[in-house]
């Protein structure tokens, strides 16, 4: 299950310290947004996903930004913890067609 | 609560085989979808069924074919597997595909091994 996570970008992070994700999406026509956590050996699971008429949404430690301008989006982790430990995967939603997604950041927490 | 189960976890198989991964979900959902994941590349598509009754293809269809066989259950067929067909497959189902903001919801994977 470990192989899935090589060749990525890895961000190392303190425990403790907040933690920013960043993803390109790549539609302009793409009006939904999910944000994934992949734990090695194990499927994606939702995280927290934004519309296309918000420019930002919060959940619990979890903030992701949506800026449809540069089509940017981040993933900020507050105080992060081992358990946040995974790979991290944006996915956009272009309207009447399956989620396309990201390739995926590796987050490894230094406890 | 059991959501997306699939089968099987792991799987060799030797270049020419053929198997089918079986999967079923318990949330009512209208749309199951296929993806495989390989190192650096993120999920990709394979098949979908946006409703029971339909499939159409993905971004890597070729050398797949699936059944959606009833509202709960979607397999995926390798009909004569390849070593490029080594990768990790993950079902995955929401309620609608065609609307806008319906989470996707995985199962564990399927570890399959192409010799």
């Amino acid at each position: 299950g470990e192989s899935v996570g090589l060749h990525l970008p890895t961000l190392s992070v303190q425990e403790g310290d907040n933690s920013i994700i960043n993803c390109a999406y790549s539609n302009s026509a793409s009006d939904y947004f999910i944000w994934y956590k992949q734990e090695s050996g194990k499927g994606p699971q939702f995280i927290i996903d934004i519309r296309s008429n918000m420019d930002k949404r919060q959940g619990q430690r979890v903030t992701v930004l949506l800026n449809k301008t540069v089509k940017h989006l981040s993933l900020q982790i507050a105080a992060t913890q081992p358990g946040d430990s995974a790979v991290y995967f944006c996915a956009e939603f272009p309207w009447g067609t399956p989620l396309v997604f990201g390739k995926g950041t590796r987050l490894s927490v230094i406890a | 609560n059991a959501g997306v189960t699939q089968t099987p976890k792991f799987q060799v198989l030797k270049t020419g085989q053929s198997m089918t991964l079986q999967c079923a979900q318990d949330m009512n959902h209208n749309s199951m979808y296929w993806y495989r994941q390989d190192p650096g590349m993120g999920l990709r598509l394979i098949y979908y069924s946006a409703s029971e009754g339909t499939t159409d293809k993905g971004e890597v269809p070729n050398g797949y074919n699936v059944s959606r066989l009833n509202k709960r259950e979607f397999s995926l067929r390798l009909e004569s597997a390849a070593p490029s067909q080594t990768s990790v497959y993950f079902c995955a189902s929401s309620e609608a595909q065609v609307l806008s903001g319906n989470t996707i919801y995985f199962g564990e994977g399927s570890w399959l091994t192409v010799v």
